[in-house]
């Protein structure tokens, strides 16, 4: 079974503070790994795609890093802020680079309190 | 323009109607995606069209019917859908089958 996890689900913080989290994929066959914010209401925003193991990849006060030889990602974000509040998404194309039938993970909702 | 546009927002429909939704995209892609997602759970792929030529059906029952009439435009055209088909139907596209997906707001899709 090849699934894409994301944790926590959910997490709840206050205006400042920085946070993380993390999905798992496949290590087998990467090809890249991708990562949505998803507002209520709004589209799917693509942040960033992550290919090469190592990567760090930075947009504003949003951060991510890829390890596919573990098979995982983190995404940081620094001084949080109530327009922070989304569920983010991370997905894996799962055959590589013939497709690009990407696979999602449940998501964490981020709920930034002011 | 970055923005992929679906119509309508919203559609009721009973068992037995025949309708459709719309997805446009003037940003020049050539890749073309419709997904399904129900509450609490991810978006999942139904159809991608590459090139305008339909290149994935994730084994969708035959009461859902792509269609790319040009490199703009996908419609998804439903016909005898049943409750459980009430979902959010995500349009997305992008440069090619290998680049970021751009979202469409989606249509929620209710069926009584």
């Amino acid at each position: 079974i090849l699934n894409v996890e994301q944790s926590p689900q959910s997490l709840h913080v206050q205006e400042g503070d920085s946070t993380n989290f993390t999905c798992s994929f496949p290590s087998s066959n990467f090809y890249a790994l991708h990562w949505y914010r998803w507002e209520t209401a709004k589209s799917p925003e693509a942040l960033f795609v992550m290919t090469l193991n190592g990567d760090e990849k930075k947009k504003g006060r949003i951060s991510a890093t890829l390890n596919t030889k573990e098979g995982y990602s983190y995404l940081y974000i620094k001084g949080s802020q109530p327009e922070d509040s989304a569920t983010y998404l991370c997905a894996w194309p799962r055959y590589g680079g013939a497709t690009n039938k990407l696979i999602f993970g449940t998501g964490t909702l981020l709920a930034v309190q002011p | 323009d970055t923005e992929v546009t679906q119509t309508p927002k919203h559609l009721v429909m009973g068992m037995t109607n025949k309708k459709s939704l719309k997805c446009e995209q003037h940003m020049g892609h050539r890749a073309m995606y419709w997904y399904k997602q129900k509450a609490k759970k991810p978006p999942e792929l139904m159809f991608v069209y590459s090139y305008e030529k339909l290149s994935i059906n994730e084994s969708v029952p035959s009461r859902f019917s792509p269609e790319c009439p040009n490199s703009s435009l996908l419609n998804l055209h439903l016909h005898a859908l049943q409750p459980e088909d009430s979902a959010l139907y995500l349009c997305a596209s992008s440069r090619d089958r290998d680049y970021e997906q751009y979202f469409g707001p989606g249509t929620r899709l209710t069926v009584t």
